[in-house]
């Protein structure tokens, strides 16, 4: 057991770019969550994987975001034109049962 | 929709005492999951405690328990014996166990602890 792992730690992007993060998680687990965390806030959802499916994404995901998670492997978030209120952790979770989620540390993201 | 309320920003503790964090919520369910978890300067949200609704029995993991009272909504965290260690962000959260999103964890704001040597 490895761990959630998730790249990179931290981004810094200009605004208009796009990114794209990874998370790998621990194997076996199928189910992958996103989760993201502006200072002083608690992590909010994103979004939730089961295998391969994206079951549901939060009204907080706009156009601009999309995730997959193709094999139900590893896990990709990607923002395109990102904008200064993008800025915030983005923590990947796994689980193999839905109340024990494994948390990786997090890819820090600056939009200048 | 669910909320959690963590009422302390910030709490200190010196070194082998006691420290409570406080936490309340509001649903209107009667079966969910709570939780604690611990988020030190590593960043990684460490689980430390769950508590099943159900389940009229604090958890206890340690030096860690819970005061769950659910008619008041409350579930607060006891830590023992502080150490250094426990210098974190501590996050309370409410998973509900059933319908759709049975799988969503609602956060509070946090609460920093400090232990002090």
């Amino acid at each position: 057991d490895t761990g959630v792992s998730q790249d990179p730690r931290h981004k810094i992007t200009k605004r208009g770019q796009n990114v794209t993060f990874r998370c790998d998680p621990i194997s076996e687990h199928n189910r992958l969550y996103w989760y993201r965390q502006t200072l002083g806030q608690g992590p909010e959802f994103l979004t939730y994987f089961q295998n391969e499916a994206q079951l549901e994404k939060s009204r907080l995901l706009s156009d601009r975001f999309s995730a997959e998670r193709p094999k139900g492997s590893f896990s990709t978030l990607e923002i395109q034109r990102t904008e200064q209120g993008d800025s915030a952790m983005y923590l990947c979770a796994s689980s193999l049962v839905r109340e024990k989620l494994f948390f990786g540390s997090g890819t820090q993201l600056s939009v200048l | 929709a669910q909320t959690v309320t963590q009422s302390q920003p910030e709490m200190s503790v010196q070194e082998a005492e006691t420290v409570t964090l406080s936490c309340t919520y509001d649903t209107s369910e009667s079966n969910y999951y709570l939780f604690w978890y611990k988020q030190p300067p590593s960043r990684q949200m460490i689980l430390v405690i769950r508590q099943e609704a159900y389940k009229q029995q604090n958890a206890t993991e340690n030096r860690f328990s819970v005061n769950f009272q659910k008619a008041a909504k409350s579930f607060s965290l006891k830590i023992s014996d502080s150490q250094l260690g426990d210098t974190a962000m501590y996050f309370c959260a409410f998973m509900t166990h059933q319908g759709g999103s049975n799988y969503k964890l609602t956060f509070g704001k946090g609460t920093l602890l400090t232990v002090n040597p």
